[in-house]
């Protein structure tokens, strides 16, 4: 199994640009979600998803869109990159949302 | 704000000698996590230690939960250069539904 990969792993754009970052796992898990870590802090929940066609906002989901058309698939959509959004992007997911969550590599993003 | 908060902030210890990290956090929970992650790298599920269980091991790890202190401690016994990583603890939340909130973690580095 590969696990939960993410795509790219390196991003840069400039402000007001948007993009989508891939998020896929092969585990059939129906919980995932999208982190950004900042340095010096722990990760923040920006979106998540309980299933396929079931989303919902976390911590800090503005900016971030998300879609959940397969079990497999969570990207995120950042719709008009602000410099603000500069952090590295984890996505993770997991049989239910209060257990073990596998990670991603991550996305580092940087927005100019 | 963050639910969990790591303690202390960064360690530095010998090889062979014993780390321990602290989390406390706010709210009742249904469990405690850790997580390891290694510069660059996602996070790594270490051990989940549940509301009604008191202490936990898992190799060289040894974790301890009190409810009535809101506290968790992660103890690593016989450390290694490569434990040198950055420790997260995350909170399931009875009343967050399906996500964790992790703390801002504690950086492990353990010399030769």
């Amino acid at each position: 199994n590969a696990g939960v990969t993410q795509t790219p792993k390196f991003q840069v754009l400039k402000t007001g640009q948007s993009m989508t970052l891939q998020c896929a796992q092969d585990m059939n898990h129906e919980y995932m979600s999208w982190y950004r870590q900042d340095p010096g802090m722990g990760l923040r929940l920006i979106h998540y998803s309980v299933g396929a066609g079931i989303t919902d906002q976390g911590e800090v989901p503005n900016g971030y869109n998300v879609s959940r058309s397969t079990t497999e698939d969570f990207p995120l959509r950042l719709l008009s990159a602000a410099p603000s959004q500069t952090s590295v992007y984890f996505c993770a997911s997991s049989y239910n949302g209060f257990y073990e969550q596998y990670f991603g590599p991550g996305t580092r993003l940087t927005v100019t | 704000s963050q639910q969990g908060e790591e303690d202390p902030q960064a360690l530095s210890i010998q090889e062979g000698e014993n780390a321990t990290m602290n989390c406390s956090y706010k709210t009742s929970i249904n469990n405690l996590q850790w997580y390891r992650q290694n510069s660059g790298r996602g996070l790594v599920h270490l051990i989940l230690i549940r509301s009604n269980e008191r202490e936990k091991h898992s190799g060289r790890l040894r974790v301890t939960l009190d409810t009535s202190k809101k506290s968790s401690s992660l103890l690593i016994t016989a450390s290694r250069a490569a434990d040198t990583a950055s420790y997260f603890c995350a909170t399931a939340q009875e009343t967050s539904g399906s996500r964790l909130t992790f703390g801002e973690g504690t950086q492990l580095t353990v010399n030769p």
